[in-house]
């Protein structure tokens, strides 16, 4: 079966500096990955996707994802965090042909700092 | 920007009632889905719907719950005999294909079981 592993519960980062948030996935196949995220108040929102074309993906507001079959992990990164970045965000995973059902991590909080 | 839309915000009923949980997908969107998160918890899959029948549903879903779309735009969740760990975020998404596409998400209904 699979199953999406967010290493950190919370993150913490001031403005402008790097983000990473850590994500390893569980899966038999060659997974669909997707990143979420939610702000407060506000509905789960795509930040990108990854379906076997580019390892690399890149997806809204400068956030990127690489995938690496080898370490099963789909981090995603972005350069400098700004205040608006502020939010849970959710490392997602779907078996190809397995149905509609997205099985989601527990959330990574991030919190930036000024 | 075309968005999923969910009534109420917050729903509050007593154990043992019936519930039932609203939501506008996208308008061209054709597959519907119901996911929940008990706080502190993921978010888990509950159902998908497809040309008017339910295509996937996960053991979460009992005989309890069910869905229907009743008109073009609405789709909605029911709760029968409400228990108190019924008590969750519940959250509608759609998607214009099955399992090759972006699932939208709405805000969310929190539902509290007393």
């Amino acid at each position: 079966a699979q199953s999406v592993t967010q290493l950190d519960s919370h993150v913490s980062v001031s403005e402008g500096t790097p983000v990473l948030l850590r994500c390893n996935y569980s899966s038999s196949y060659s997974p669909s990955l997707f990143w979420y995220v939610q702000h407060p108040n506000k509905g789960l929102q795509l930040l990108l996707k990854y379906t076997s074309a580019a390892t690399l993906v890149k997806g809204i507001n400068g956030f990127e994802a690489e995938f690496k079959k080898s370490e099963t992990s789909f981090h995603l990164t972005k350069p400098s965090a700004h205040m608006s970045d502020a939010a849970e965000y959710f490392c997602v995973v779907r078996r190809p042909q397995a149905g509609t059902a997205l099985i989601f991590g527990k959330g990574t909080t991030l919190s930036v700092s000024s | 920007e075309p968005e999923v839309t969910q009534t109420p915000s917050h729903q509050v009923t007593q154990m043992g009632q019936e519930v039932i949980l609203r939501c506008v997908p996208i308008s061209n969107h054709l597959y519907f889905y119901w996911y929940r998160q008990i706080l502190g918890q993921k978010v888990e899959f509950l159902v998908s719907f497809y040309n008017n029948e339910i295509s996937e549903k996960s053991e979460i879903f009992d005989d309890r719950f069910s869905v229907e779309r009743p008109d073009g735009s609405n789709f909605t969740l029911k709760i029968r005999s409400t228990k108190l760990e019924d008590s969750a975020m519940y959250f509608c998404a759609s998607s214009y294909t099955g399992s090759t596409d972006t699932q939208y998400f709405g805000p969310g209904t929190r539902l509290t079981v007393l």
